[in-house]
Protein backbone atom coordinates (compact mmCIF):
# COMPACT_ATOMS: atom_id res chain seq x y z
CA UNK A 1 0.00 0.00 0.00
CA UNK A 2 1.38 3.06 -0.89
CA UNK A 3 2.65 5.50 2.18
CA UNK A 4 3.71 8.89 3.15
CA UNK A 5 7.37 9.10 3.68
CA UNK A 6 9.59 10.82 5.83
CA UNK A 7 13.16 12.21 6.45
CA UNK A 8 15.20 11.91 8.52
CA UNK A 9 13.10 10.39 11.35
CA UNK A 10 15.16 12.06 13.53
CA UNK A 11 16.79 15.46 13.31
CA UNK A 12 19.09 17.50 16.18
CA UNK A 13 19.99 21.09 15.41
CA UNK A 14 21.22 23.87 17.18
CA UNK A 15 19.11 26.86 18.29
CA UNK A 16 19.18 29.76 15.54
CA UNK A 17 20.17 26.88 13.04
CA UNK A 18 17.78 26.29 9.60
CA UNK A 19 16.14 22.88 9.55
CA UNK A 20 14.70 21.06 6.29
CA UNK A 21 11.99 18.84 6.98
CA UNK A 22 11.71 16.56 3.75
CA UNK A 23 8.08 14.27 2.93
CA UNK A 24 7.42 12.58 -0.05
CA UNK A 25 3.35 11.90 -0.46
CA UNK A 26 1.59 9.61 -2.12
CA UNK A 27 1.57 10.05 -5.61
CA UNK A 28 -1.45 10.84 -6.63
CA UNK A 29 -2.75 13.30 -4.18
CA UNK A 30 -3.06 16.80 -4.34
CA UNK A 31 -3.44 17.65 -1.07
CA UNK A 32 -0.31 17.82 1.43
CA UNK A 33 -0.29 19.39 4.97
CA UNK A 34 2.20 19.40 7.90
CA UNK A 35 1.26 19.17 11.47
CA UNK A 36 3.05 18.81 14.48
CA UNK A 37 2.88 17.78 18.06
CA UNK A 38 4.66 18.61 21.04
CA UNK A 39 5.77 16.00 23.50
CA UNK A 40 2.39 14.91 25.63
CA UNK A 41 0.27 16.97 23.88
CA UNK A 42 -2.42 17.17 20.60
CA UNK A 43 -1.33 17.02 17.04
CA UNK A 44 -1.72 20.71 15.51
CA UNK A 45 -2.27 21.73 11.98
CA UNK A 46 0.42 24.18 10.65
CA UNK A 47 -0.48 24.67 6.81
CA UNK A 48 -2.00 23.02 3.87
CA UNK A 49 -1.30 23.02 0.59
CA UNK A 50 -3.00 22.77 -3.12
CA UNK A 51 -2.02 23.76 -6.58
CA UNK A 52 1.60 24.95 -5.79
CA UNK A 53 0.42 27.42 -3.11
CA UNK A 54 -0.43 27.65 0.69
CA UNK A 55 -4.20 27.06 1.47
CA UNK A 56 -4.36 27.77 4.67
CA UNK A 57 -1.88 28.27 7.91
CA UNK A 58 -2.01 28.23 11.07
CA UNK A 59 -0.80 31.20 13.89
CA UNK A 60 2.09 28.68 14.63
CA UNK A 61 2.65 29.04 11.12
CA UNK A 62 4.70 32.11 11.18
CA UNK A 63 7.25 33.97 9.24
CA UNK A 64 10.01 31.36 10.37
CA UNK A 65 8.12 28.94 8.68
CA UNK A 66 7.80 27.78 4.81
CA UNK A 67 7.19 25.06 2.83
CA UNK A 68 7.57 24.36 -0.95
CA UNK A 69 6.83 21.66 -3.41
CA UNK A 70 10.48 21.69 -5.80
CA UNK A 71 9.68 18.79 -7.57
CA UNK A 72 7.54 16.59 -8.62
CA UNK A 73 7.41 14.41 -5.44
CA UNK A 74 9.22 16.12 -2.43
CA UNK A 75 7.12 18.57 -0.17
CA UNK A 76 9.02 20.11 2.20
CA UNK A 77 9.07 22.45 5.76
CA UNK A 78 11.52 24.53 6.64
CA UNK A 79 12.21 25.77 9.82
CA UNK A 80 14.53 29.03 9.31
CA UNK A 81 15.78 30.27 12.53
CA UNK A 82 15.05 27.25 15.32
CA UNK A 83 14.13 28.15 18.95
CA UNK A 84 13.87 25.34 21.53
CA UNK A 85 10.06 25.37 21.35
CA UNK A 86 9.78 24.28 17.99
CA UNK A 87 11.00 20.60 19.24
CA UNK A 88 8.29 18.25 18.01
CA UNK A 89 7.15 15.62 16.22
CA UNK A 90 6.71 16.94 12.69
CA UNK A 91 3.99 14.81 10.53
CA UNK A 92 3.55 15.17 6.74
CA UNK A 93 0.03 14.49 5.69
CA UNK A 94 -1.30 13.61 1.98
CA UNK A 95 -4.57 13.09 0.42
CA UNK A 96 -6.46 13.01 -2.99
CA UNK A 97 -9.14 15.61 -2.91
CA UNK A 98 -11.24 17.70 -0.57
CA UNK A 99 -14.43 19.11 -0.79
CA UNK A 100 -16.85 21.48 1.72
CA UNK A 101 -19.34 19.28 3.27
CA UNK A 102 -18.67 16.24 1.49
CA UNK A 103 -17.33 12.98 2.89
CA UNK A 104 -14.02 13.00 1.83
CA UNK A 105 -11.00 11.37 1.27
CA UNK A 106 -8.67 10.76 4.64
CA UNK A 107 -5.18 12.40 5.05
CA UNK A 108 -2.62 9.72 4.94
CA UNK A 109 -0.31 10.74 7.54
CA UNK A 110 3.44 9.92 8.06
CA UNK A 111 5.78 8.25 10.64
CA UNK A 112 7.13 11.82 11.26
CA UNK A 113 10.49 13.67 12.01
CA UNK A 114 11.14 14.04 15.55
CA UNK A 115 12.63 17.89 15.74
CA UNK A 116 15.19 18.42 18.89
CA UNK A 117 16.47 22.04 19.41
CA UNK A 118 19.54 21.99 21.53
CA UNK B 1 -11.47 25.56 26.25
CA UNK B 2 -10.45 22.57 23.72
CA UNK B 3 -12.72 22.14 20.87
CA UNK B 4 -12.74 18.50 21.07
CA UNK B 5 -12.17 16.91 24.76
CA UNK B 6 -11.52 13.13 24.85
CA UNK B 7 -12.08 11.42 27.67
CA UNK B 8 -10.54 9.29 29.94
CA UNK B 9 -7.05 11.38 29.32
CA UNK B 10 -5.31 7.91 30.34
CA UNK B 11 -6.30 4.41 30.87
CA UNK B 12 -5.00 1.08 31.81
CA UNK B 13 -6.62 -1.96 31.73
CA UNK B 14 -5.99 -5.80 31.76
CA UNK B 15 -6.64 -8.03 28.65
CA UNK B 16 -9.75 -9.18 27.75
CA UNK B 17 -11.98 -6.12 29.89
CA UNK B 18 -13.87 -3.98 27.76
CA UNK B 19 -13.63 -0.28 27.72
CA UNK B 20 -15.32 3.06 26.33
CA UNK B 21 -13.36 6.14 25.02
CA UNK B 22 -15.43 9.48 24.51
CA UNK B 23 -14.95 12.65 22.23
CA UNK B 24 -17.22 15.95 23.28
CA UNK B 25 -17.68 19.39 21.48
CA UNK B 26 -20.36 21.58 22.07
CA UNK B 27 -20.26 21.94 18.18
CA UNK B 28 -21.78 20.47 15.44
CA UNK B 29 -19.83 18.64 12.61
CA UNK B 30 -20.54 17.35 9.45
CA UNK B 31 -18.03 14.14 10.22
CA UNK B 32 -15.55 12.72 12.50
CA UNK B 33 -12.72 10.71 12.53
CA UNK B 34 -10.76 8.03 14.54
CA UNK B 35 -7.33 7.41 14.35
CA UNK B 36 -5.04 5.21 16.67
CA UNK B 37 -1.55 6.92 16.94
CA UNK B 38 1.49 4.21 18.57
CA UNK B 39 4.98 5.78 19.78
CA UNK B 40 6.93 7.01 16.54
CA UNK B 41 4.62 6.41 14.24
CA UNK B 42 2.08 8.83 12.74
CA UNK B 43 -1.99 9.06 12.90
CA UNK B 44 -3.59 5.89 11.34
CA UNK B 45 -7.09 6.21 9.99
CA UNK B 46 -9.54 3.92 11.92
CA UNK B 47 -12.87 5.07 10.67
CA UNK B 48 -15.01 8.24 9.35
CA UNK B 49 -18.31 8.32 10.80
CA UNK B 50 -20.87 11.18 8.71
CA UNK B 51 -24.76 10.48 9.86
CA UNK B 52 -25.95 11.36 13.45
CA UNK B 53 -26.60 7.82 15.55
CA UNK B 54 -23.97 6.28 12.82
CA UNK B 55 -22.90 3.46 14.46
CA UNK B 56 -19.22 1.48 12.60
CA UNK B 57 -17.90 -1.69 13.74
CA UNK B 58 -14.19 -2.65 13.07
CA UNK B 59 -13.55 -5.92 14.30
CA UNK B 60 -14.09 -5.62 17.88
CA UNK B 61 -13.91 -1.54 17.78
CA UNK B 62 -17.64 -0.24 17.79
CA UNK B 63 -17.43 3.53 17.02
CA UNK B 64 -20.52 5.76 17.40
CA UNK B 65 -21.47 9.31 16.32
CA UNK B 66 -23.80 11.34 18.57
CA UNK B 67 -27.44 11.97 17.21
CA UNK B 68 -26.88 15.53 17.22
CA UNK B 69 -23.43 15.35 15.62
CA UNK B 70 -21.26 17.07 18.26
CA UNK B 71 -19.47 13.86 20.20
CA UNK B 72 -18.59 10.35 19.51
CA UNK B 73 -17.79 6.96 21.54
CA UNK B 74 -15.52 4.17 20.75
CA UNK B 75 -15.68 1.03 22.52
CA UNK B 76 -13.36 -2.03 22.49
CA UNK B 77 -14.69 -5.25 23.75
CA UNK B 78 -12.08 -7.84 24.92
CA UNK B 79 -8.97 -5.65 24.65
CA UNK B 80 -5.70 -6.89 23.84
CA UNK B 81 -2.23 -5.54 24.11
CA UNK B 82 -2.17 -4.96 20.58
CA UNK B 83 -4.80 -2.16 20.99
CA UNK B 84 -2.40 0.11 23.17
CA UNK B 85 -1.98 3.33 21.80
CA UNK B 86 -3.02 7.06 21.47
CA UNK B 87 -6.42 7.31 20.46
CA UNK B 88 -7.25 10.64 18.48
CA UNK B 89 -10.01 11.81 17.61
CA UNK B 90 -10.34 14.37 14.39
CA UNK B 91 -12.92 16.74 12.53
CA UNK B 92 -13.38 19.04 9.53
CA UNK B 93 -14.57 22.19 10.15
CA UNK B 94 -15.25 24.27 6.88
CA UNK B 95 -11.97 23.59 5.53
CA UNK B 96 -9.75 20.79 5.09
CA UNK B 97 -6.95 21.07 8.09
CA UNK B 98 -7.73 18.12 10.97
CA UNK B 99 -8.72 19.50 14.05
CA UNK B 100 -7.44 16.92 16.72
CA UNK B 101 -9.00 16.19 20.15
CA UNK B 102 -6.33 15.91 23.31
CA UNK B 103 -6.28 11.74 22.85
CA UNK B 104 -6.70 8.81 25.13
CA UNK B 105 -3.56 6.87 25.80
CA UNK B 106 -4.62 3.05 25.99
CA UNK B 107 -2.09 0.65 27.72
CA UNK B 108 -3.58 -2.82 27.87
CA UNK B 109 -1.61 -5.25 30.02
CA UNK B 110 -1.14 -8.79 29.14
Amino acid sequence: EPEVTQTPSHQVTQMGQEVILRCVPISNHLYFYWYRQILGQKVEFLVSFYNNEISEKSEIFDDQFSVERPDGSNFTLKIRSTKLEDSAMYFCASSEGWQVGRSNQPQHFGDGTRLSIL
Amino acid sequence: TQLLEQSPQFLSIQEGENLTVYCNSSSVFSSLQWYRQEPGEGPVLLVTVVTGGEVKKLKRLTFQFGDARKDSSLHITAAQPGDTGLYLCAVRGNTDKLIFGTGTRLQVFP
